[in-house]
């Protein structure tokens, strides 16, 4: 089993809609979890943190249930410079960050 | 600098070479990672050096490679005797400390095994 399991996708949505990601990692010793955002040939950046209580930056809402181990991403509003890929990371108690395999959102007009 | 840089930006080889590839990390970041990408895949982890503790080599996928950070700041990634299958994209990504503080990757090193 993966450390970190992602959906693939690809997640084809309209302008304007508002799409969710899942994640699920199998350490439960992990400590702090990232979205990452990776835009085609290109390095991946740090998009949010994610806290236990949950937080929002703008239209982006990230929640952590650690009971179930699981992760989300909420994307409201979709833009169409919101294509990219959505890496699901997480980091255990090693120092090092695990990634997921990324989930492809292409937002259309 | 600014940011994390590595060089060079793209490497062509031939199979059975040696090459090296350069991380410059962001000034004052004692963390520092190496991992790859191949394409269409998942970033995968190699090798992470912490200040002045002994480096994880956990992800290093053969004993072909090899890593070092000099004075606690650049760092080198060596591939010798190249295999196509080490194609990929080599990200390096530094940051503040270890643990709970996301990174800063550089652009990457495309390196193409011929």
């Amino acid at each position: 089993r993966k450390e970190v399991e992602q959906d693939p996708g690809p997640f084809n949505v309209p302008e304007g809609a508002t799409v969710a990601f899942n994640c699920t990692y199998s350490n439960s010793a992990s400590q702090s979890f990232f979205w990452y955002r990776q835009d085609c040939r290109k390095e991946p950046k740090l998009l949010m943190s994610v806290y236990s209580s949950g937080n929002e930056d703008g239209r982006f809402t990230a929640q952590l249930n650690r009971a179930s181990q699981y992760i989300s991403l909420l994307i409201r509003d979709s833009k169409l410079s919101d294509s990219a890929t959505y890496l699901c990371v997480v980091n255990g108690n090693t120092g090092k960050l695990i990634f997921g395999q990324g989930t492809t959102l292409q937002v259309k007009p | 600098g600014a940011g994390v840089s590595q060089s060079p930006s793209n490497k062509v080889t031939e199979k059975g070479k040696d090459v090296e590839l350069r991380c410059d990390p962001i000034s004052g970041h004692t963390a520092l990672y190496w991992y790859r990408q191949s394409l269409g895949q998942g970033l995968e982890f190699l090798i992470y050096f912490q200040g002045n503790s002994a480096p994880d080599k956990s992800g290093l996928p053969s004993d072909r490679f090899s890593a070092e950070r000099t004075g606690g700041s650049v760092s080198t990634l060596t591939i010798q005797r190249t295999q196509q299958e080490d194609s990929a994209v080599y990200l390096c990504a530094s940051s503040r400390q270890a643990g709970g503080y996301g990174y800063t990757f550089g652009s990457g090193t495309r390196l193409t095994v011929v």
